[in-house]
């Protein structure tokens, strides 16, 4: 089964600055797909991002950007322009298994 | 927005009561999901199937149980709450994509306090 590990409980950002949320994963799937969620406080859990393990090229949303390292297993979010709205937990899942979040605090 | 609808969404019960929290999808997903949250913690997988007649334990030992006798249908059922039971349950759906799991959409969730 995949496992999936962020290691940032909580990070902090300024508004407009930037900031990076980490996550790597294990798999012994040779094709599989990678994703981001957001979870606002007390709404629905939904996708910011996603990444399909066999194209190199690093998927971009917006604001929202991924450092995807194939080989060393990593999937890192890049959160560029920061808004108050960009506030929520966030969770790397790989598969049906998910990361244990990291909670982002945007300052005004 | 998502297709997916969950109820109840609040429900406050006593303990030892049965319960069934609701879930269906509207879009055709083989693939269903329960996980058990609470706030603001991770998601804990406790049950996952992938189409009609077939449901598999996730990695969270839990007591309640699922059926899955219909595509759109996936409720949970809980014989007997207790305090322990106490949690925000959140259902979801994927199709596949190829050999893997696509996107996971999910419902607003239902809150249980056993009492």
């Amino acid at each position: 089964a995949q496992t999936v590990t962020q290691s940032q409980p909580e990070m902090s950002v300024q508004e407009a600055e930037t900031v990076t949320l980490s996550c790597t994963y294990d798999t012994s799937e040779s094709d599989y797909y990678l994703f981001w969620y957001k979870q606002p406080p007390s709404r629905q859990m939904i996708l910011v991002i996603r990444q399909e393990a066999y194209k190199q090229q690093n998927a971009t949303e917006n604001r929202f950007s991924v450092n995807f390292q194939k080989a060393a297993k990593s999937f890192s979010l890049k959160i560029s322009d920061s808004q108050l709205g960009d506030a929520a937990m966030y969770f790397c899942a790989s598969d049906m298994r998910f990361g244990a979040g990291t909670r982002l605090t945007v300052k005004p | 927005e998502a297709d997916i609808y969950q109820t109840p969404r609040y429900l406050v019960i006593g303990t030892g009561k049965k319960i069934t929290l609701e879930c269906s999808q509207t879009m055709g997903h083989d693939k269903m999901y329960w996980y058990q949250q609470d706030p603001g913690m991770e998601l804990h997988l406790i049950h996952y199937s992938y189409g009609v007649n077939s449901t598999e334990k996730g990695d969270l030992s839990s007591e309640s149980t699922v059926s899955r006798i219909r595509t759109e249908h996936f409720p949970l059922t809980l014989e007997s709450a207790r305090p322990s039971h106490t949690s925000q349950y959140l259902c979801a759906s994927s199709e596949w994509q190829g050999a893997s799991t696509g996107e996971l959409f999910f419902g607003e969730g239902s809150r249980l306090t056993v009492l």
